[in-house]
This record gives C-alpha cells, sequence and structure tokens, in this order.
C-alpha cells in the first residue's frame, strides 16, 4: 500500500486564493519532500523538509511536518493558473533511500 | 543541460512483445530509479540502483527486467510476462547511493508513455 495518503483528491480554486493539501504516512521518516506533475509531464522536486523541522518556507509555498500525528501539509499561497497540476508528496525511507510516493492532489486553479 | 532523457516519447507493444524503455542521465548520479504511474494514480516503485552493477526490485518489479551497466544508464525491459504494462513510466535519479535519505530531491525525466496494441 501507498506510504503517503493525500487529501483532498481533488481541489479546485479561484487564481489569487491559497490552496492547501494535506499528506498522511504511516511509518517513521528521514524526510518528506513535495512534487509536482503538469499532465503528462515527469514530476518536478519543490520543497523539502527534514524529519525534526516543523516548517519551511520556499517562495510561495509553505510546508509544514507533524512527525507525532505522521502529517504534512502544502500551502500555495496567492495561487496562479500556471499552478494547476497535480501534487505529491513522498517520504523517504532508511536505509534504502527509496522515495514512496501518495496518489496525489489534483490541483485546478481558475483564472 | 544536466538531466535526464527518457526516450521513446511514446512506445507501442504487441501482445508477447519485449520492449525496452531508455533512461539516461548527464548528472553523475549514483542512484537511479524506475517507476510506474497509472491514470489518476501516485507511482509505483518498479526497481532501482543504488551504484552501478547493481540494482533491487521494487514493489511491482514482475514481469520487467532492468540493468545498469553503466552509472548514466539505466535501461527498463517490459517482459511479455508483464500482462498489463500499459502505463506512464518515469526514470529518476538522486545524487548518491542514500537516495531521497540524502535530503536532496529526485530529478526526473519527462517519462515514456506505454500502449499495448
Amino acid at each position: 500500500s501507498q506510504q503517503g495518503e493525500e487529501d483532498p483528491q481533488a481541489l479546485s480554486i479561484q487564481e489569487g486564493e491559497n490552496a492547501t493539501m494535506n499528506c498522511s504516512y504511516k511509518t517513521s521518516i528521514n524526510n518528506l519532500q513535495w512534487y509536482r506533475q503538469n499532465s503528462g509531464r515527469g514530476l518536478v522536486h519543490l520543497i523539502l523538509i527534514r524529519s525534526n523541522e516543523r516548517e519551511k518556507h520556499s517562495g510561495r509555498l509553505r510546508v509544514t511536518l507533524d512527525t507525532s500525528k505522521k502529517s504534512s501539509s502544502l500551502l500555495i499561497t496567492a495561487s496562479r493558473a500556471a499552478d494547476t497540476a497535480s501534487y505529491f508528496c513522498a517520504t523517504a525511507l532508511s536505509p534504502t533511500g527509496k522515495l514512496i510516493f501518495g496518489q496525489g492532489t489534483t490541483l485546478q486553479v481558475k483564472p | 543541460d544536466g538531466g535526464i532523457t527518457q526516450s521513446p516519447k511514446y512506445l507501442f507493444r504487441k501482445e508477447g512483445q519485449n520492449v525496452t524503455l531508455s533512461c539516461e542521465q548527464n548528472l553523475n548520479h549514483d542512484a537511479m530509479y524506475w517507476y510506474r504511474q497509472d491514470p489518476g494514480q501516485g507511482l509505483r516503485l518498479i526497481y532501482y540502483s543504488q551504484i552501478v552493477n547493481d540494482f533491487q526490485k521494487g514493489d511491482i518489479a514482475e514481469g520487467y527486467s532492468v540493468s545498469r551497466e553503466k552509472k548514466e544508464s539505466f535501461p527498463l525491459t517490459v517482459t511479455s510476462a508483464q500482462k498489463n504494462p500499459t502505463a506512464f513510466y518515469l526514470c529518476a535519479s538522486s545524487p548518491s547511493a542514500a537516495g531521497g535519505t540524502d535530503n536532496y530531491g529526485y530529478t526526473f525525466g519527462s517519462g515514456t508513455r506505454l500502449t499495448v496494441v
């Protein structure tokens, strides 16, 4: 079964609004990563948060990690139509370093 | 430019045929990975290689084979034993053998879409 489960599965918002996606996982992790995938394309790495970090920012992205609840959230502020994509969380497992991906959240930002 | 090149972009396989998907990287990354993505789904790990001449099965290795004879190349063969091969295949790499735990993200190729005809 997948390590990460994302919520919601789909999200539709207006341009300028904030988008929040959540990810839950099952086992202890080394870090948690978020990726974006445009339709029919490969994944692009957005941001990584280590297991000893609680919050991280990168531009309009804010990621939080709660290891006690085994959950993370990705916030995209002031969304743009170009943010329309699928977003995946992935957890890195020791010692193999394998990344295990969630099912993804499909975000649609309407202009 | 450094990156991962997957080819072909589209591939059609006849029943009972083996096909090979190419993955080449010029990033000097140690580890490479193959994932399968079905429509509306997440990625599932097929095989991975942490160093040259070594590879490990992922979660869905049955019906697939790989080789890692060179650091920059990690081809995936979809054999006739894979009964439902229609999917989007993604190759990725990471800088060290530690993979995702080295606190670097993966770099992905643009994918190969395989269809059984």
